[in-house]
């Protein structure tokens, strides 16, 4: 399958901590997505990285990526309880049309 | 961003019937639009990308038979479930690519609808 793997699978941490989130993908890519899912609804889109770029920031989120591990992180900031939600990485299949997303990390920010 | 309208959010049906559900591009059109199934704590796995004016292409193990999905206009395509089982529970959400370029780049999704077979 050519499914990413996100690790942890499960992450809860205190407001104002930082929370990273790793993702492993199996082919070669154009780009990698990062989405976020709370409970029960449908996906928001955070943050696109291409492969030409090691570094990406948007607000509090911070992606990096590297071609040569096929590993993307996606870091979030001084978390709030708001950011409780799941988060996906998604990448292109082998240069169709296709996003095929990552297992994801349930994230979890105590007040 | 666009918009993507799905209907309905919840529906609950007996063995044997089948259930529709519609995604919609509200502010632009769509010429493709991606179906997902997602099981409880787990990812979305691609069922089938929709092609307005033609038929939609499917993703290998998923029955086209099973899952009738129709891209009759530049913003809606449905998704029918014929012959529901319980097997089929699940969440079903769509999606519309939004980025330039390739189709590919940032989907803007459906709410999702949670489909429950007694």
């Amino acid at each position: 399958s050519q499914q990413g793997e996100e690790d942890p699978q499960a992450l809860s941490i205190q407001e104002g901590e930082n929370a990273t989130m790793n993702c492993s993908y199996k082919t070669s890519i154009n780009n990698l997505q990062w989405y976020r899912q709370n409970s029960g609804r449908g996906l928001v889109h955070l943050i696109l990285i291409r492969s030409n770029e090691r570094e990406k920031h948007s607000g509090r989120l911070r992606v990096t990526l590297d071609t040569s591990k096929k590993s993307s992180s996606l870091l979030i900031t001084a978390s709030r309880a708001a950011d409780t939600a799941s988060y996906f990485c998604a990448t292109d299949a082998s240069n169709t049309d296709k996003l095929i997303f990552g297992t994801g990390t349930r994230l979890q920010v105590f007040p | 961003g666009a918009v993507v309208s799905q209907h309905p959010s919840r529906v609950i049906c007996k063995s044997g019937t089948s259930v529709k559900i519609e995604c919609r591009s509200l502010d632009f059109q769509a010429t493709t639009m991606f179906w997902y199934r997602q099981f409880p704590k787990q990812s979305l796995m691609l069922m089938a990308t929709s092609n307005e004016g033609s038929k939609a292409t499917y993703e290998q193990g998923v029955e086209k038979d099973k899952f009738l999905i129709n891209h009759a206009s530049l913003t809606l395509s449905t998704l029918t479930v014929t012959s529901a089982h319980p097997e089929d529970s699940s969440f079903y959400i769509c999606s519309v690519p939004g980025g330039l370029g390739q189709t590919n780049e940032k989907l803007f999704f459906g709410s999702g609808t949670q489909l429950s077979v007694l």
